[in-house]
């Protein structure tokens, strides 16, 4: 079964600073996508950003990057320029094809001003 | 507004009693599915439901139920309920479940559930 696992209960980032958390992933498919969801203190799921397997471009979306490392199984996501309304919790989710999606336990972000 | 909506917001009831919480997809999404998110806890997924069909399953209790409508809302049914079923119940659509999926889900706002 795939799992998704986020190693960082808690991560913490000075306003304006660049913070990265981390996410590792297994699985035997060689097709299957990766997200990273935001979870403000609202609880709304706002989807960040995400990776096509296949893609070998790290995605991008403003100051939201990744680093998709496939042979690693590795997911991280990059935050720059740190802002206030950037602390909430953070998932990492994978799915494959005809699949659900599998969520990690979560990253809990602190942004201190 | 994601355009998912669930209902209620919010519930709280006492334990051994039957809740129904409804969700309606986004406007030409197809598919539903319910995830549970216990406190501070990631979501687990529960169940999913294609065109009124079910189509996977996940870690759901024999105590629950769900089913899709042809309007395609979606019912979860919790009875018998347990102090340890409180949590947020979120309902999330896609258009097509197998491709459409890659562009994530579309999540509602979720339902409190409070067994008291």
């Amino acid at each position: 079964a795939q799992t998704v696992t986020q190693s960082q209960p808690e991560m913490s980032v000075q306003e304006a600073e660049t913070v990265t958390l981390s996410c590792t992933y297994d699985t035997s498919e060689s097709d299957y996508y990766l997200f990273w969801y935001k979870q403000p203190p609202s609880r709304q799921m706002i989807l960040v950003i995400r990776q096509e397997a296949y893609k070998q471009q790290n995605a991008t979306e403003n100051r939201f990057s990744v680093n998709f490392q496939k042979a690693a199984k590795s997911f991280s996501l990059k935050i720059s320029d740190s802002q206030l309304g950037d602390a909430a919790m953070y998932f990492c989710a994978y799915r494959s094809p005809f699949n659900d999606m599998r969520f990690g336990a979560g990253t809990r972000l602190t942004v201190k001003p | 507004d994601s355009g998912v909506t669930q209902t209620p917001k919010h519930l709280i009831t006492a334990t051994g009693q039957r809740v129904t919480l409804r969700c309606s997809p986004r406007s030409g999404d197809l598919s539903v599915y319910w995830y549970q998110q216990s406190l501070d806890q990631g979501l687990q997924f529960l169940i999913q439901y294609y065109n009124g069909e079910e189509r996977a399953k996940g870690n759901i209790l024999e105590r629950f139920s769900a089913q899709q409508f042809p309007d395609l809302h979606s019912e979860l049914n919790l009875s018998s309920l347990e102090l340890g079923d409180s949590a947020l119940y979120f309902c999330a659509s896609t258009r097509n479940p197998d491709r459409g999926g890659n562009y994530g889900y579309t999540f509602g706002s979720g339902t409190r559930l409070t067994v008291v």
